[in-house]
């Protein structure tokens, strides 16, 4: 069964820094790259990046872009996103998932996705 | 960045009643290749989304024949033809014809 298992809902001072993890199991991980999105409260699904499954390639969405940083581990099969200098609306469920397409800059589609991390964001 | 939109926001729709989406991108979706690189997915209360569809019109493994895909360059449909209690959620289709991956804002289903 091809899972993605995210660790544990995270609350941060606003400047902090969080690491979310994603393990990869069912799959050989090298194989997929993984991206990263997040879900405010109420709100819609936003993609955050992608990082190779095999290789130290990463793509940012430009709002991203100095702020998170995307790595995966292959003797771990598992992916983290690492986001820098929260604010208070970063707050938000934060997913990963297995991206099917095998390409670096288009066509990318999902499935499967973890179940989600909770990062909250208060003083 | 490529902006797309959906219709209605919500819909109730009776059991075993048809249900339609609309979803308009800002700009075509034909890629070079020759793909249109557009998806559905479906988001149950509490989950993380699910894939539907893919490029446009086809199946994802598992997902039920009364759900289909249609359109082409700016404006799609997702169509599911007798809605079941189980279908009741938040609709999203998403482009990744290029960077960054985008969605559009949602169409929540619910039962009447």
């Amino acid at each position: 069964q091809i899972q993605l298992e995210q660790s544990g809902t995270e609350v941060k001072k606003p400047g902090a820094s969080v690491t979310v993890s994603c393990k990869a199991s069912g799959y050989t991980f090298t194989n997929y790259a993984i991206s990263w999105f997040r879900q405010a409260p109420g709100q819609g699904l936003e993609w955050m990046g992608w990082a190779s499954g095999y290789s130290s390639h990463t793509n940012y969405a430009q709002k991203f872009r100095g702020r998170v940083t995307l790595t995966t581990d292959v003797s771990t099969d598992t992916a983290y996103m690492e986001l820098r200098s929260l604010r208070f609306d970063d707050t938000a469920v934060y997913y990963c998932a297995r991206d099917l397409s095998g390409s670096y800059y288009f066509g990318f589609w999902f499935d499967p996705w973890g179940q989600g991390t909770l990062v909250t964001v208060s003083s | 960045d490529i902006v797309m939109t959906q219709t209605p926001l919500s819909l109730s729709v009776s059991p075993g009643q048809p249900a339609s989406i609309s979803c308009r991108s800002s700009q075509s979706l034909l890629h070079s290749d020759g793909k249109t690189y557009l998806y559905w997915y479906l988001q149950k209360s509490g989950q993380s989304p699910q894939l539907l569809i893919y490029e446009v019109s086809k199946r994802f493994s598992g997902v039920p024949d009364r759900f289909s895909g249609s359109g082409s360059g700016t404006d799609f449909t997702l169509k599911i033809s007798r809605v079941e209690a189980e279908d009741v959620g938040v609709y999203y289709c998403m482009q990744s014809k290029q960077l960054p991956v985008t969605f559009a804002g949602g169409t929540k289903v619910e039962i009447k």
